[in-house]
């Protein structure tokens, strides 16, 4: 099946630098990828889709200046946490959705940052 | 807009219990609706689907079938196992992926 890679799978960082999680499908071209993130105990929360080579789609209240995504190929994208706060602490997930047609994500493991 | 509603957890079962775990929905249009699990410390798996109206989901002995009359797309299970232990979430996808809050399951033997 469809397999989706999240790298780093932990990190952790000072407050005030920025950290980029990447996202990979393996082996399926994936034109559209979800970040989503979630908290302890709660459901996942959608941040933003990206559509390869052009501008990602913010939810309300995520800040794209923070969150910045980059959707290069059909196989990547990348999230980038600027200027990390304790706040921004979270499991981070991606997901990917193939050009197969059909309405269905293959989530990435995720990646749980904590910033100190 | 789109969004689902969970049951709320934790639900605690006896193994070879039936499980239910309820969701509702709402949506524009006709969206598509999944159960995923996410077992401790893995990502979210995709459990089961149904595409349309009327359609019965199922897999590993779970089944949810998707009421539209009612927007419900409940989950079950008539005999659950320790290894069923796990958060399950109900999501559905109509341009994007919504998910409900997630119900946790433990099974005790």
């Amino acid at each position: 099946g469809a397999v989706v890679s999240q790298h780093p799978s932990w990190v952790i960082c000072k407050s005030g630098t920025s950290v980029k999680i990447e996202c990979r499908s393996l082996d399926f071209q994936a034109t559209t990828m979800f970040w989503y993130r979630q908290f302890p105990k709660q459901s996942l929360m959608l941040m933003a889709t990206s559509n390869e080579g052009s501008k990602a789609t913010y939810e309300q209240g995520v800040e794209k200046d923070k969150f910045l995504i980059n959707h290069a190929s059909l196989t990547l994208s990348t999230l980038t946490v600027t200027s990390a706060h304790p706040e921004d602490s979270s499991f981070y997930i991606c997901s990917a959705y193939g050009t197969g047609g059909f309405y269905e994500q293959y989530f990435g493991p995720g990646t749980r940052l904590t910033v100190t | 807009g789109n969004s689902v509603t969970q049951m709320e957890g934790p639900v605690t079962l006896s193994e070879e219990a039936f499980l239910t775990i309820n969701c509702t929905y709402t949506a524009t249009g006709y969206p598509s609706l999944f159960w995923y699990v996410q077992y401790p410390g893995e990502g979210l798996q995709l459990l089961l689907k149904a595409t349309k109206a009327d359609d019965k989901g199922s897999n590993k002995g779970f089944e949810a079938t998707y009421r539209k009359e009612t927007t419900s797309f409940h989950l079950e299970k008539g005999s659950v196992q320790v290894s069923d232990s796990a958060v399950y979430f109900c999501a559905l996808f109509n341009n994007d992926m919504r998910f409900g809050a997630g119900t946790r399951l433990t099974v005790k033997p």
